[in-house]
Formats: C-alpha cells, sequence, structure tokens
C-alpha cells in the first residue's frame, strides 16, 4: 500500500515570496491534515480536511496561508507571503481511523 | 486548555538498557484520547498506539509497554532490552472525545541507543 506522498521535499526561499506544497493521501483516507513542524517542537495541526470540506482550521494563519483539497483526494498548502518564522516541516498525514494518522516524509522549508 | 508536557528532551541508553520516556497531559474533558507516535531521522512520523480515557489497562505490545495512570494524568512509554534502531524521537499526543480528533503533541523526547 503506497503512503502518504509529499512534495517538495525541500524548499528554499526569500522572504516575502511565495511557495505551495503538494500532498497525496492514502487511497481511501477521507481525513487529510497538516501539521508545522518547527525545529525541536511537536507538530502543529494547521488545518485538518473531512472529504473536501474543512473541520479545523483555528490555528491556520489566514492572512498568509491557504490550503485546499481537491475533489477530497489531493490537497495543497500554500504560503504567501512567506516570513522568518514559517520556516519549518510541513507534514501532511491522513487517516481511516480517527487518531491513527500516516504521516507522510515532510516538506522541508527554509525562509531567509 | 489541553496540553502535554514531556520533561525529558534528551535521554541516552546503551543497547539493551530499558528505558521509560515520561507524558504527563491536561485536559477538562473526561472523554479524551491518548497516542504515542515515532519520529525516525527520516522524518516520517509513525502511529504506535492509542489509547482512550475509559481504559486504563496496561498494554504491552513486543519490547514496548505503555502505563496509563488517569490519577497522575500520565501516559508512559517503556521500550525493554532497547535496540539501536529504537532511536528517534517520541510524541505523546492527546485528543479530545469530540468528532475531530485534533491531536495536540507534546515537544517529543529524543531516544538515542548506543551500541
Amino acid at each position: 500500500e503506497a503512503g502518504v506522498a509529499q512534495s517538495p521535499r525541500y524548499k528554499i526561499i526569500e522572504k516575502r515570496q511565495s511557495v505551495a506544497f503538494w500532498c497525496n493521501p492514502i487511497s481511501g483516507h477521507a481525513t487529510l491534515y497538516w501539521y508545522q513542524q518547527i525545529l525541536g517542537q511537536g507538530p502543529k495541526l494547521l488545518i485538518q480536511f473531512q472529504n473536501n470540506g474543512v473541520v479545523d482550521d483555528s490555528q491556520l494563519p489566514k492572512d498568509r496561508f491557504s490550503a485546499e483539497r481537491l475533489k477530497g483526494v489531493d490537497s495543497t498548502l500554500k504560503i504567501q507571503p512567506a516570513k522568518l518564522e514559517d520556516s519549518a516541516v510541513y507534514l501532511c498525514a491522513s487517516s481511516l481511523i480517527p487518531g491513527e494518522l500516516f504521516f507522510g516524509e515532510g516538506s522541508r522549508l527554509t525562509v531567509l | 486548555a489541553q496540553k502535554v508536557t514531556q520533561a525529558q528532551t534528551e535521554i541516552s541508553v546503551v543497547e539493551k538498557e530499558d528505558v521509560t520516556l515520561d507524558c504527563v497531559y491536561e485536559t477538562r474533558d473526561t472523554t479524551y484520547y491518548l497516542f504515542w507516535y515515532k519520529q525516525p531521522p527520516s522524518g516520517e512520523l509513525v502511529f504506535l498506539i492509542r489509547r482512550n480515557s475509559f481504559d486504563e489497562q496496561n498494554e504491552i505490545s513486543g519490547r514496548y509497554s505503555w502505563n496509563f495512570q488517569k490519577s497522575t494524568s500520565s501516559f508512559n512509554f517503556t521500550i525493554t532490552a532497547s535496540q539501536v534502531v529504537d532511536s528517534a524521537v517520541y510524541f505523546c499526543a492527546l485528543s479530545d472525545g469530540d468528532s475531530s480528533y485534533k491531536l495536540i503533541f507534546g515537544s517529543g523526547t529524543r531516544l538515542l541507543v548506543r551500541p
């Protein structure tokens, strides 16, 4: 069974530029999550989708971050414009059973 | 507010030693869930276990065991006879009992098992 796919694995941008991350969840998983993991910290939930509807985006900085889940499958997370403090690993996860998340390898963002 | 505390930032042991990773949580909910995830150097978090607040029975899975104590709001994780492959960052997480299962992660404990 294929796991959660994410791209790109690494991205370096200047502050105020934009970036987009893509995620393809495990087939059949209705719930998709985007987490932000800053170095030395635990993952923090940015947004949770159930199929293509948003369940929770309370911690998403909506002035610069946006996310969508196309047709309830793939998802894209965008940051525009990026700030230095956005440097982190962006983790995508999906689940079939509540709480049992399957994570991708993450997309590491460095903002200079 | 919900909170998870993993006070041990880093633990170093020699192979075959037993090691316990501590997790203390805070929540006002009566129904909640606790989790442990492993993050190896590759970066991909791996689900280890889920327990609900009504089940305080300890669980053992091979060399792994978990001790859930509501009286002390703790959900500790023990690795018996540690191996080098156990080296990773381990996260404890908490979610409330509603349908969203929003996970709140602790800051993690980095375990280094030396040969």
